[in-house]
């Protein structure tokens, strides 16, 4: 069974840009959640998806949004880039809302903003 | 709210040796479950092991073993008989709210 996918791998943005990143959870997998890491705030949840619909937000502004398909892909975008969002962004799915026991997650996009 | 302590920011282990690696966490969930993670420098999130709050022995997962001690809230990594392959980041995290919450990590290094 193929693993999380996520592309691109790699992005160089400049300020002011916008972005967005793909996502394909696992066969079967219903949901999706999206982490950013930078070496400052660590490990942060933007935002979990399950059957098309955003059921929990992180904090963080209205400039990143995301969705999901109907086969369970997701995207996430980032408007008006700023250089604080150069970071490895990170996507896990898992087979419902309450698979606590699996958390599976992608290689990650690292973004970096110039 | 959930919250994950890890203590130690770095490790260095002679390889052959076993290694733990420090977790505490606090939830207000009954119900909650506590991962794992390990970060090489490419930086995918590779899942190595998951304990149950209910589940009555601690996990293992080959050489990784989860020493799990409810009362304390503590959820140690073991791994025995390190391997140079191990070095990486080791992130420990609680699911919550429909979402993971992660400690800071520990950059563990083995030395040949």
């Amino acid at each position: 069974k193929a693993g999380v996918t996520q592309t691109p791998r790699y992005l160089i943005k400049t300020r002011g840009q916008q972005v967005t990143l793909s996502c394909s959870p696992i066969s079967g997998h219903r949901s999706v959640s999206w982490y950013q890491q930078t070496p400052g705030q660590g490990l942060q949840f933007l935002f979990e998806y399950f059957s098309e619909t955003q059921r929990n937000k992180g904090n963080f502004p209205g400039r990143f949004s995301g969705r999901q398909f109907s086969n369970s892909r997701s995207e996430m975008n980032v408007s008006t880039l700023e250089l604080g969002d150069s970071a490895l962004y990170l996507c896990a799915s898992s087979l419902s809302l309450v698979s606590y026991n699996e958390q599976f997650f992608g290689p990650g996009t690292r973004l970096t903003v110039l | 709210a959930q919250k994950i302590t890890q203590t130690q920011p770095g490790m260095f282990v002679q390889e052959k040796e076993a290694v733990t690696l420090d977790c505490t966490y606090d939830t207000s969930d009954p119900s909650y479950g506590l991962f794992w993670y390990k970060q090489p420098s490419s930086g995918e999130m590779i899942f190595l092991i998951y304990q149950g709050s209910y589940d009555q022995q601690n996990a293992t997962e080959g050489r990784y073993s989860l020493n799990f001690q409810k009362a304390r809230k503590s959820a140690n990594l073991v791994i025995s008989a390190s391997q140079l392959g191990d070095s990486a980041m080791y992130f420990c995290a609680t699911f919550g709210n429909e979402k993971l919450t992660f400690g800071t990590g520990t950059r563990l290094t083995i030395i040949p």
